[in-house]
């Protein structure tokens, strides 16, 4: 079965410029996640989706980030613009979803982004 | 963002020895887990913990969710080359969102 898959997996921008991650979650994994994780650091959550609703983006800095998860499966996550402080791993999870509180969540390999 | 408290940060081991490392939190959590990032990879669950007291173990590893719910700890035993690694500990507390600690990198010398 395939896991996560991330693209791209390098990104290198100049700073006011956009940038768009995406992510293809497990089959039939509901719940779909967005991290940062600076360098030394643990991921950092920015935004849960159930299906195509977004239920969590407290961490989501919108002034500049937005993200979508159209038809439930796929999702994109974009910088517009582009600050040198969004150089980080921009990691993506899923899980299959419930209020079990047993919810496992697998990661995908990341986008390691650089902005200079 | 919050963040767990984990210790050491890192560690430098002969192989073979064994290997502790700790979280705590000043929050109470129902759910501690702990995963292991390889160099350009995301993070692999090892072991999850969903009760306080459990002690559960993985191959060589054991991990235990701390009785005051706020502490756990991960033992590696009889360590190899291949456990070279981040660990990172994560907790959550009913279906709020995981909290991740700051990581311990383990290098292990042949």
């Amino acid at each position: 079965e395939a896991g996560v898959v991330q693209s791209p997996r390098y990104k290198i921008i100049e700073k006011k410029q956009p940038v768009a991650f995406w992510c293809n979650p497990i089959s039939g994994h509901n719940t779909l996640y967005w991290y940062r994780q600076n360098l030394g650091q643990g991921p950092e959550l920015l935004i849960r989706y159930e299906n195509e609703e977004a239920v969590d983006d407290s961490q989501l800095p919108k002034d500049r980030f937005s993200a979508e998860r159209l038809k439930g499966v796929d999702s994109t996550l974009k910088i517009q613009p582009a600050e040198l402080g969004d150089s980080a791993v921009y990691l993506c999870a899923s899980s299959l979803g419930g209020l079990s509180g047993r919810d496992t969540q697998y990661f995908g390999p990341g986008t390691r982004l650089t902005v200079l | 963002g919050q963040q767990l408290n984990q210790s050491p940060q890192s560690m430098f081991i002969q192989e073979g020895e064994d290997v502790s490392m700790n979280c705590t939190s000043s929050s109470i959590f129902n759910t501690w887990l702990w995963y292991k990032q390889d160099p350009g990879e995301g993070p692999v669950l090892l072991i999850a913990l969903y009760k306080a007291g459990e002690l559960t173990s993985n191959g060589r590893l054991t991990a235990q969710f701390g009785i005051t719910r706020k502490d756990s700890f991960l033992n590696i035993s009889a360590s190899i080359p291949s456990d070279v690694g981040i660990y990172f500990c994560a907790g959550r507390s009913g279906s709020e969102k995981l909290v991740f600690g700051k990581g311990t990198k383990l290098t292990v010398n042949p």
